[in-house]
């Protein structure tokens, strides 16, 4: 069974800096990779994914992530944070086959971002 | 192209009541996830549905719940006899087909409370 850990359960930063939010997962075959946002109240909003291909992936508002197969990570990164940026960010991972379908997410990373 | 839509956007219910829980997917989808948000925890999924077919509910508690995605119409999650511990939010997510790694769109999310 695919499983997501996301090490950090808050990280602050302050505005201009940058970020790098953490996620680790563990599948036996090559996963699909999402990270999504929500802001309080909301929704899941999809920043980028992974699914094949280049594993350097681009997604909305110039987040980034990037895909290690050797360290079963997918970690998502900002070079500059903006204030609108805070939100709690979740890794998940999608399976095939018979699994198709089930997204298991991690635990979320609430991000604080001071002036 | 509207989104996913949720409603209620807020439910309130006593113990021993029941609470539904409807889910409109985007227009062209015909998959549609459902997932529940305790508080302070990520995203569990509970069961995917195609139109008059239950594809998933490994994620489904044994009893109370149940989903249905009808020809017209919909989506519904439905809980009898409510308890406190199924205060929580409950996201639906859709998607146009089951290609691995599609992206699945989220709706706002039904808050549950009970008291």
């Amino acid at each position: 069974a695919q499983s997501v850990t996301q090490p950090d359960i808050h990280i602050t930063v302050s505005e201009g800096a940058s970020l790098e939010l953490r996620c680790n997962y563990s599948y036996g075959a090559t996963p699909y990779l999402f990270w999504y946002v929500q802001s309080p109240g909301q929704g899941l909003q999809l920043l980028l994914k992974y699914f094949s291909g280049d594993t350097l992936v681009q997604g909305i508002k110039g987040f980034e992530a990037e895909f290690k197969r050797s360290q079963s990570s997918f970690n998502l990164r900002k070079p500059s944070v903006h204030w609108s940026d805070a939100a709690e960010y979740f890794c998940a991972v999608g399976a095939g086959g018979t699994s198709y379908g089930k997204l298991t997410f991690g635990q979320g990373t609430i991000l604080t971002v001071h002036p | 192209n509207a989104g996913v839509m949720q409603n209620p956007r807020h439910l309130v219910r006593r113990r021993g009541q029941e609470a539904r829980l409807r889910c409109s997917p985007m227009k062209g989808h015909s998959h549609v996830y459902w997932y529940r948000q305790l508080p302070e925890e990520g995203l569990k999924f509970m069961v995917y549905l195609q139109k008059e077919n239950i594809i998933d509910e490994s994620g489904m508690p044994k009893e109370r719940f149940s989903a249905e995605f009808p020809k017209e119409g919909p989506s519904i999650l439905r809980i009898q006899q409510v308890v406190r511990g199924d205060s929580a939010a409950y996201f639906c997510a859709s998607s146009p087909s089951k290609q691995g790694g599609e992206t699945q769109y989220f709706g706002p999310g039904t808050r549950l409370l009970v008291l």
